[in-house]
């Protein structure tokens, strides 16, 4: 199947900074999802990217997708102790299926 | 709210024993899913339907059939449990889009954690 991939897989990020996880495909994606996934919990959808270049924000995110809908990025600010998790990007290929990323895995350090 | 149920959240089987995983969810969607999840492969599709009795394998079908009879419901079959199936399951649905080329949001149960011994 398609794949997706995600950089990096784990990231410990101290509460209060900046970071970004990256989606990358190696073909054409027509949109891309994210999904964040709380310990012991199951993955809740957090956004979709449909458009070239689009730019989405929600409070202290911000996701990407890319002019060439190959890639997309979700950057968060100032991170607090509820970010933790693991964000999974998601692209469509075939009719209704989602590939997933194997998932960033964020500690955060208080 | 969209709700997504699934029968046990842990289950304890026995190697070659028949395992039912079932899922239920309340928002007549077409698309129901099973993935399962390990730690550092991420979430791997195992079967979806896109209706009722259809069904379509995904990337990793070996050792599982599905079973799905009403729109509701949408059921993960194991016909001879191994150790290598210990995993926690994940069951998901959605609408199907009115046009292709478009994936809608995916709604998850809390998932089922299945240890074969």
């Amino acid at each position: 199947g398609q794949q997706v991939m995600q950089i990096p897989q784990y990231q410990h990020v101290q509460e209060g900074e900046d970071f970004t996880t990256y989606c990358n495909s190696s073909t054409t994606l027509s949109n891309i999802q994210w999904y964040k996934q709380r310990p012991g919990g199951h993955p809740v959808f957090l956004i979709q990217l449909v458009k070239s270049g689009e730019v989405k924000k929600q409070k202290r995110l911000t996701f990407q997708f890319g002019e060439a809908k190959k890639n997309s990025s979700l950057h968060i600010t100032a991170t607090q102790t509820t970010d933790v998790g693991t964000y999974f990007c998601a692209g469509r290929y075939g009719n209704n299926r989602l590939a997933f990323g194997k998932g960033n895995q964020v500690v955060v350090i208080p | 709210d969209v709700k997504v149920t699934q029968s046990s959240r842990y289950l304890v089987k026995r190697t070659g024993e028949k395992v039912f995983l079932e899922c239920v969810q309340d928002m007549d969607h077409e698309n129901m899913f099973w993935y399962r999840q390990d730690p550092g492969l991420g979430l791997r599709l195992i079967y979806f339907s896109y209706d009722v009795k259809m069904k379509e394998k995904g990337d990793i079908p070996e050792g599982y059939s599905v079973s799905r009879e009403k729109k509701e419901r949408f059921s993960l079959i194991l016909e001879s449990a191994s150790t290598n199936q210990t995993s926690m399951y994940l069951c998901a649905s959605s609408f199907r889009p009115l046009t292709s080329g478009r994936a809608l949001e995916q709604y998850f149960g809390p998932g089922t954690r299945l240890t074969v011994t």
